[in-house]
């Protein structure tokens, strides 16, 4: 069985700081990880995702994720936040063998202010 | 359009009205899924599908709920005697291939069902 938790379901920032957004996995074995952003209204969106290549994810409009084995981890890093990264967050997890499907966390609202 | 295109986007039943919800995928993905948001909650799991095999049910929370894929394409989600817990946003996905070989899913934006 696997499953992700996201620390914290809400996240405030100023503009222009550091965002962090904290996901941790379990998983019996090694797992694909990803992570999802969903504006008002809107679908998922893809924002980046490993599949055991490089540890170091860069994804799109800035965000970037480091998966740490040792610690379980896969937490989502932006250097400078904007306003139009307000947003709803998603980690999600799938085995990387066999059939497989994700699974999700329950999700960190980004609210970004001025 | 190029997406995963849901239809209809949003859905108001009465209590006892049966819905069905249509997921138009990607042209050429395989596998498709179905997942079912709740209020301030992560997507949760409800079926997959290869081509037109319902390869897992396994999320579905009932038996009033039936999903359906008969020529590999287009899929509709089906809710019996709609109840107000099945208030929420159903989302579908499609993806080229299996998730365990690299592949992305892409979702649609969602049917939002409210049922009173």
């Amino acid at each position: 069985a696997q499953s992700v938790t996201q620390l914290g379901s809400h996240v405030s920032v100023s503009e222009g700081a550091l965002v962090l957004l904290r996901c941790n996995y379990s998983s019996s074995v090694p797992p694909y990880l990803f992570w999802y952003v969903q504006y008002p209204n809107q679908g998922l969106q893809l924002l980046l995702k490993y599949t055991s290549a490089a540890t170091l994810v860069k994804g799109i409009n800035g965000f970037e994720a480091e998966f740490k084995k040792s610690e379980t981890s896969f937490h989502l890093t932006k250097p400078s936040a904007h306003m139009s990264d307000a947003a709803e967050y998603f980690c999600a997890v799938s085995p990387n063998s066999g059939y497989s499907t994700l699974t999700f966390g329950k999700g960190t609202m980004l609210l970004v202010s001025p | 359009g190029a997406g995963v295109s849901q239809s209809p986007r949003y859905k108001v039943a009465k209590r006892g009205q049966d819905v069905a919800l249509r997921c138009d995928p990607i042209s050429g993905h395989v596998s498709l899924f179905w997942y079912q948001q709740a209020l301030g909650q992560g997507p949760e799991f409800l079926t997959y599908f290869q081509n037109e095999a319902q390869l897992d049910k396994s999320g579905l929370p009932s038996d009033r709920f039936f999903a359906e894929r008969p020529e590999g394409s287009v899929s509709t989600l089906k809710i019996q005697r709609t109840q107000q817990e099945d208030s929420a946003v159903y989302l579908c996905a499609s993806s080229l291939g299996s998730l365990s070989t690299g592949n992305t899913i892409y979702f649609g934006e969602g049917s939002w069902l409210t049922v009173v």
